[in-house]
């Protein structure tokens, strides 16, 4: 199948400083990737849409200066944790969707996940 | 977008069948039924899906009644490997731009 990467997988910074995930597509062009985190024990929640091209629309309740998403090219999105503050600790995941998968499909493609710590 | 309820958990054995319930009432006509598998530490896997009656893959079917108000994701004998959260999503739109909104899930334990 489909193959997401993100990198890295895990990553510690100090409290301050900014850290970028990166979300590729391994096998196609994604023209639409999603960025969700998830808190221990909880589910998924969306934070944003990546638009290839274009601006990231994001969900409500998520800060768009915090979280910078960068859709520079088909195969790779980027999140931008600015400032991270400990709770900005979280998994972050992306997901991409496939456009050659059909009009009703609903299967994303989701990357392993990035474990960060703000300490 | 569609509210999903489904268990919070449920325990197997392995070799046993397992079906996991999902409620959509508010299901819309051009909503389809999507089931994603995660393992702890990992993102998730589509698993299957379906906008009516039945479908089957070869990792598990999918049932949905007429009504559309609810769906079963059923899992063939199951194995220890098969221990993860379990998340029904009903979605709308265009699928290629579509975004999946998560619910709690269903916490699958199976033991030997």
């Amino acid at each position: 199948g489909a193959v997401v990467s993100q990198h890295p997988s895990r990553v510690i910074c100090k409290s301050g400083t900014s850290v970028k995930i990166e979300c590729r597509s391994l096998d196609f062009q994604a023209t639409t990737m999603f960025w969700y985190r998830q808190f221990p024990k909880k589910s998924l929640m969306l934070m944003a849409t990546s638009n290839e091209g274009s601006k990231a629309t994001y969900e409500q309740g998520v800060e768009k200066d915090k979280f910078l998403i960068n859709h520079a090219s088909l195969t790779l999105s980027t999140l931008t944790v600015t400032s991270a503050h400990p709770e900005d600790s979280s998994f972050y995941i992306c997901s991409a969707v496939n456009p050659d998968r059909g009009s009703h499909s609903y299967e994303q493609y989701f990357g392993p996940g990035t474990r960060l710590t703000v300490t | 977008l569609a509210k999903t309820t489904q268990p919070i958990s449920m325990d197997s054995y392995e070799g046993q069948e397992v079906n996991i319930t999902c409620s959509h009432n508010n299901i819309a006509t051009n909503d389809y039924i999507t089931w994603y598998q995660q393992f702890p530490s990992q993102g998730p896997r589509f698993i299957i899906q379906g906008y009516k009656t039945k479908v089957t893959n070869e990792v598990a079917s999918l049932f949905i009644p007429a009504d559309r108000k609810s769906s079963t994701l059923s899992l063939p004998r199951v194995s220890l490997s098969d221990t993860a959260v379990y998340y029904c999503l009903v979605g709308v739109g265009s699928s290629n731009t579509g975004k999946l909104i998560f619910g709690q899930g269903t916490t699958l334990q199976v033991k030997p």
